[in-house]
């Protein structure tokens, strides 16, 4: 049973231009959220998707947006990148729980803008 | 993050010690409090995580406590080894937002 996979792994691009992250979640869960995890920091959340809709976000620029397909992966996009862009993105899937969230995530993209 | 403060910000443990990683934090609407480890390389894992009616939980080496009139809670790793040095956060979880909110993580290390 594949866990939480993350494309590509290793990212290089320059201000100004836009990029698109991957993520497939874990076979079985429905809900997928993004971090960024800037070096030696926590992860910061992005935002949730769940049934194909952004279900809540944290704060963040509209130059951050995704979308979530019907198989449930989801992608992220970042347009015109800053330097403080460079960091750790983090995908993590979930299955809606009772008051609690168990998130599982992928070994992240290393995205660096020069 | 701010809602969400860890300490100490490292940590230099013997083998065998007990490490104790604490975390306070300001939402009271924060309704379920795991504890994430996270190595080089890799996203965080769920580690153990408590409930808001429960005062303490342990698995294995590792246990929380939670105060919840003090809005904190702990992480407490017993026989510490040197595979535990890691990343740890707190990150507690709010239902009604469907957010959970990182610590900025403790680095442990122990030494041998």
């Amino acid at each position: 049973d594949a866990g939480v996979t993350q494309s590509p792994t290793h990212l290089i691009k320059t201000r100004g231009q836009q990029v698109t992250l991957r993520c497939s979640p874990k076979s079985g869960h429905d809900t997928v959220s993004w971090y960024q995890q800037a070096l030696g920091q926590g992860p910061q959340f992005i935002f949730q998707y769940y049934e194909e809709e952004e279900r809540q976000r944290g704060n963040f620029p509209d130059r951050f947006s995704g979308h979530q397909f019907p198989n449930y992966s989801s992608e992220l996009n970042v347009n015109a990148l800053l330097l403080g862009d460079s960091a750790l993105y983090l995908c993590a899937s979930s299955v809606p729980g009772q008051g609690y969230e168990k998130l599982f995530f992928g070994s992240g993209t290393q995205l660096s803008v020069l | 993050q701010q809602q969400v403060k860890q300490s100490p910000q490292s940590l230099i443990v013997q083998k065998g010690g007990i490490s104790i990683i604490n975390c306070a934090y300001e939402n009271t609407a924060f309704d379920y409090f795991p504890w994430y480890q996270q190595f080089p390389g890799k996203g965080p894992a769920l580690l153990i995580a408590i409930r808001p009616d429960v005062s303490e939980k342990k698995e294995g080496r590792f246990t929380i406590s939670f105060n919840k009139s003090a809005k904190q809670f702990s992480l407490h790793i017993m026989d510490s080894q040197p595979g535990d040095s890691a990343t740890y956060f707190c990150a507690p979880y709010w239902g009604g937002g469907f957010k959970t909110i990182f610590g900025a993580g403790t680095r442990l290390f122990v030494k041998a």
